[in-house]
């Protein structure tokens, strides 16, 4: 079956320490997207991917990096840089204009 | 730039009664919209897209939309409630000066009673 892999489900994370979200997709979209959610807001776009070894700034991109090696693989790393990281982390992904995204199932991280 | 507001952040109903989730839109240009519906520490599922063709559109698990350009809402109705539509749902707008990416609104969680 087609779909996103988010890995891994729960994370722990000492402050200081970087830490990378997994995100794989098998749909050959193109588009790759990660979005933070916070209680009781909506999602905030962290970063995006239009196409392989490209990426851009989303609107909170302060404290994260990304990279597009492959076009089926998105990590995003979480570094120490990012004052208040507990969260729960959302990847999607997209073929195109007019369709909507495909989410995975989410990693909560949460930093002790 | 373009925005979503979801009226309401929390909404009750009885099981068997019907559901109304608001939500109204701008945006510079003709947009895409979507419901989005999101179970406890899921991902976000798709119920529903507008993309300028019928402006009453059907999604899954028998809910609905409608797009009004004049009031530049599409609200999210379903006749009866099931317990298992308790979860939290989010109206979303894509395109204008955004371009590909969606603006998602706060959200509105549902809540069933038995």
């Amino acid at each position: 079956d087609g779909g996103i892999t988010q890995s891994p489900k729960y994370l722990f994370r000492k402050e200081g320490q970087n830490v990378t979200l997994s995100c794989e997709q098998n749909l050959n979209h193109d588009a790759m997207y990660w979005y933070r959610q916070d209680p009781g807001q909506g999602l905030r776009l962290i970063y995006y991917s239009q196409i392989v070894n490209d990426f851009q700034k989303g609107d909170i991109a302060e404290g994260y990096s990304v990279s597009r090696e492959k076009k089926e693989s998105f990590p995003l790393t979480v570094t120490s840089a990012q004052k208040n990281p507990t969260a729960f982390y959302l990847c999607a992904s997209s073929i195109g204009q007019d369709y909507g995204y495909t989410f995975g199932s989410g990693t909560r991280l949460t930093v002790v | 730039a373009q925005s979503v507001t979801q009226l309401d952040s929390h909404v009750s109903v009885s099981e068997g009664t019907p559901v109304l989730l608001r939500c109204n839109y701008s945006s510079s240009y003709s947009p895409s919209l979507f419901w989005y519906v999101q179970h406890p520490n899921k991902g976000l599922q798709l119920l529903l897209k507008y993309t300028s063709a019928a402006t009453l559109v059907k999604g899954i698990n028998g809910f609905e939309a409608e797009f009004k350009k004049s009031e530049t809402s599409f609200h999210l109705t379903k006749p009866s409630a099931h317990m298992s539509d308790a979860a939290e749902y989010f109206c979303v707008v894509r395109g204008g000066n955004a371009g590909n990416m969606l603006t998602f609104g706060g959200g509105t969680r549902l809540m069933v009673k038995p």
